[in-house]
């Protein structure tokens, strides 16, 4: 099946930092890639949509300044958390998507936890 | 838009049990839904998803839904609990026939007692 990896999987940071996180899709190529983020107890909200060769789409209510995302190839997707701050922390998870138009699939990463202190 | 519901945070039962956990969901054109498992400290992993074909999905670990239109329900079921079934779920739903951007439910962790 479809593999999708996350490095790191927990990272710890002093606050006013930048963190990179790494989504890879291992098995196969993936021109499209989302980043949610989960707090805990709660669901998986989407933040946006990481398209390779061009621009990220936001969701509402993600600084787009904030969230830095590069998707510079067809495997790899970077989620850039800049100046971070406590309320930060949270596990990010990201996905790829499998297959054509309406018969897609997203398979996920095993996520990244981020405390930042 | 779409929306999904489960009833319910937390669903305990005992190990070779029936399980039952509910999903509603609220779509104004056809949905696609889907039932994702995630352990602990774990991405999530696909159990099955029900795109239009057949209204009883099969899926892996022996779990299957039945997608019912007429309740907007999309409940997972699973014969007989095994304690490895611990975890959390998530029901989703995206829209038929575009590429799918999921909405998930809030999760319903299930509970395996022996």
């Amino acid at each position: 099946g479809a593999v999708v990896s996350q490095h790191p999987s927990r990272v710890i940071c002093k606050s006013g930092t930048s963190v990179k996180i790494e989504c890879r899709s291992l098995d196969f190529q993936a021109t499209t890639m989302f980043w949610y983020r989960q707090f805990p107890k709660q669901s998986l909200m989407l933040m946006a949509t990481s398209n390779e060769g061009s621009k990220a789409t936001y969701e509402q209510g993600v600084e787009k300044d904030k969230f830095l995302i590069n998707h510079a190839s067809l495997t790899l997707s970077t989620l850039t958390v800049t100046s971070a701050h406590p309320e930060d922390s949270s596990f990010y998870i990201c996905s790829a998507r499998v297959g054509t138009k309406g018969s897609d699939t997203q398979y996920f990463g095993p996520g990244t936890r981020l405390t930042v202190l | 838009a779409q929306s999904v519901t489960q009833l319910g945070s937390h669903v305990s039962v005992s190990e070779g049990a029936l399980v039952l956990l509910r999903c509603n969901y609220s779509s104004s054109v056809p949905p696609y839904l889907f039932w994702y498992v995630q352990y602990p400290n774990q991405g999530l992993q696909l159990l099955l998803k029900y795109t239009s074909a057949a209204t009883l999905v099969k899926g892996i670990n022996g779990f299957e839904a039945e997608f019912k239109k007429s309740e907007t329900s999309f409940h997972l079921t699973k014969p007989s609990a095994h304690m490895s079934d611990a975890a959390e779920y998530f029901c989703a739903v995206s829209v038929n026939s575009g590429y799918s951007t999921l909405t998930f439910g809030k999760g319903t962790m299930l509970l395996v007692s022996p």
